[in-house]
């Protein structure tokens, strides 16, 4: 199985920072690559399509970057509603995987 | 607008059985590969099971191979997960989530979640 490990864990960080999450995959994965944001009590909700592809309605200062085992989830201004918790998940191979996710606060 | 609305969780003794329904609408059922997700709060998301567009290929987790069944009735835009022999691991919100038209794809929607809590 393909294991996804993101990092950090958790991350605090003040309004207007930017903010980088990043996705390490065993193997190559090429880009097939989502990035979700989870709210507490409700569904993940996918930001990120194919490594860099923002999804219709995220807002522009989400972006994605990297292929084959290296992947980076960029805010590039943080905003109050952006506290979440992110994950990753690689749909290259079965079984479907996802990274253990990272808590993101506001300082 | 697509909507997934999940139903069936509840309750289970270990050892029991229950059946997961996700109701779809808002995108053509028949055309798209469906998966369910569970959580739990120390394992993060853990996908379960796949099952492609016209239901013959399907695919489960280590975790759950041998007990659950993935099924869909297209005509009816229904997904449902059979839990058979849970275990109290099992316990855990469950997502119905929309994939794509092949096994490359991730999930553009996901549902509310319905909540399985495992206990005699």
């Amino acid at each position: 199985d393909i294991q996804m490990t993101q990092s950090p864990s958790s991350l605090s960080a003040s309004v207007g920072d930017r903010v980088t999450i990043t996705c390490q995959a065993t193997q190559d994965i090429r880009n097939y690559l989502n990035w979700y944001q989870q709210k507490p009590g409700k569904a993940p909700k996918v930001l990120i399509h194919d490594a860099s592809n923002l999804e219709t309605g995220v807002p522009s200062r989400f972006s994605g970057s990297g292929s084959g085992t290296d992947f980076t989830l960029t805010i590039s201004s943080l905003q109050p509603e952006d506290v979440a918790r992110y994950y990753c998940q690689q749909y290259d191979s079965l079984p479907y995987t996802f990274g253990q996710g990272t808590n993101l606060e506001i300082k | 607008e697509v909507q997934l609305v999940e139903s069936g969780g509840g309750l289970v003794q270990p050892g029991g059985s229950l059946r997961l329904s996700c109701a779809a609408s808002g995108f053509t059922f028949g055309f798209y590969a469906m998966s369910w997700v569970r959580q739990t709060p120390g394992k993060g998301l853990e996908w379960v099971s796949v099952i492609n567009s016209g239901g013959g290929s399907v695919f489960y987790g280590d975790a759950v191979k041998g007990r659950f069944t993935i099924s869909r009735d297209n005509s009816k835009s229904t997904l449902y997960l059979q839990m058979n022999n849970v275990r109290a691991e099992d316990a855990a919100v469950y997502f119905c989530a929309k994939g794509g038209h092949s096994w490359y794809a991730g999930f553009g929607n996901w549902g509310q979640g319905t909540l399985v809590a495992v206990s005699s």
